[in-house]
């Protein structure tokens, strides 16, 4: 079985300042992991997935994460944010092979301040 | 196309009706998903179709049924629901690709039930 935290339910930023949202995996075989936004009254839009190789990933609209094995985390991080990355970000792990179940973290919202 | 698109935007509906969420892609994708999500929360996972049967059932009441017509609809029929059932209701499609599934999500039908 696979699970994922994501340690912040709220992350308040100024408007240009970089940003951080955390996410702790936890699985006994390997796993993919992915970074998913949802805007208010929208569905989940893919922002970026790590399956292998490069430990940095680069994903849409300026986001990047890194995965870190012996840390068991895949913290999302943008240098600068704009008004409009005002979402709920959520972390999710899937196991490989076929159509596995993705495990959803609880989300985290970030609030942009002007 | 590379969407994902669901019928009816929003949906009210009695204790004593009977509905029908839709939703369709026609990406090819060979697997479908039903997610319930309420307010705050991430979703959680109902039903998957893969290849058109039904491959994952959450324990869901029966009062969800969910049916897939052909690999590029897939309904979900609703009677005799209850107050908490009221959710926003996405639906996802995915691909494996190098073994990965990566999952499209709809921007789901957002139900109320009096």
């Amino acid at each position: 079985a696979q699970s994922v935290t994501q340690l912040d339910s709220q992350v308040p930023v100024f408007e240009e300042a970089p940003v951080e949202l955390r996410c702790n995996y936890s699985s006994s075989v390997s796993v993919y992991l992915f970074w998913y936004v949802q805007y208010p009254n929208q569905g989940l839009q893919l922002l970026l997935k790590y399956l292998s190789g490069s430990t940095l990933v680069k994903g849409i609209n300026g986001f990047e994460a890194e995965f870190n094995k012996s840390q068991t985390s895949f913290h999302l991080r943008k240098p600068s944010v704009h008004i409009s990355d005002t979402a709920e970000y959520f972390c999710a792990v899937s196991g490989s092979g076929g159509y596995q179940k993705v495990t959803f973290g609880t989300g985290t919202k970030l609030q942009v301040i002007p | 196309d590379t969407e994902v698109t669901q019928t009816p935007k929003h949906l009210v509906m009695g204790m004593t009706n009977k509905k029908s969420l839709k939703c369709e892609q026609h990406m090819g994708h060979r697997a479908m998903y039903w997610y319930k999500q309420k307010a705050k929360k991430p979703p959680e996972l109902m039903f998957v179709y893969s290849y058109e049967k039904l491959s994952i059932n959450e324990s869901v009441p029966s009062r969800f049924s969910p049916e897939c017509p052909n690999s590029s609809l897939l309904n979900l029929h609703l009677h005799a629901l209850q107050p908490e059932d009221s959710a926003l209701y996405l639906c996802a499609s995915s691909v494996l690709l190098a073994g990965i599934n990566e999952q499209f999500f709809g921007p789901g039908t957002r139900l109320t039930v009096l």
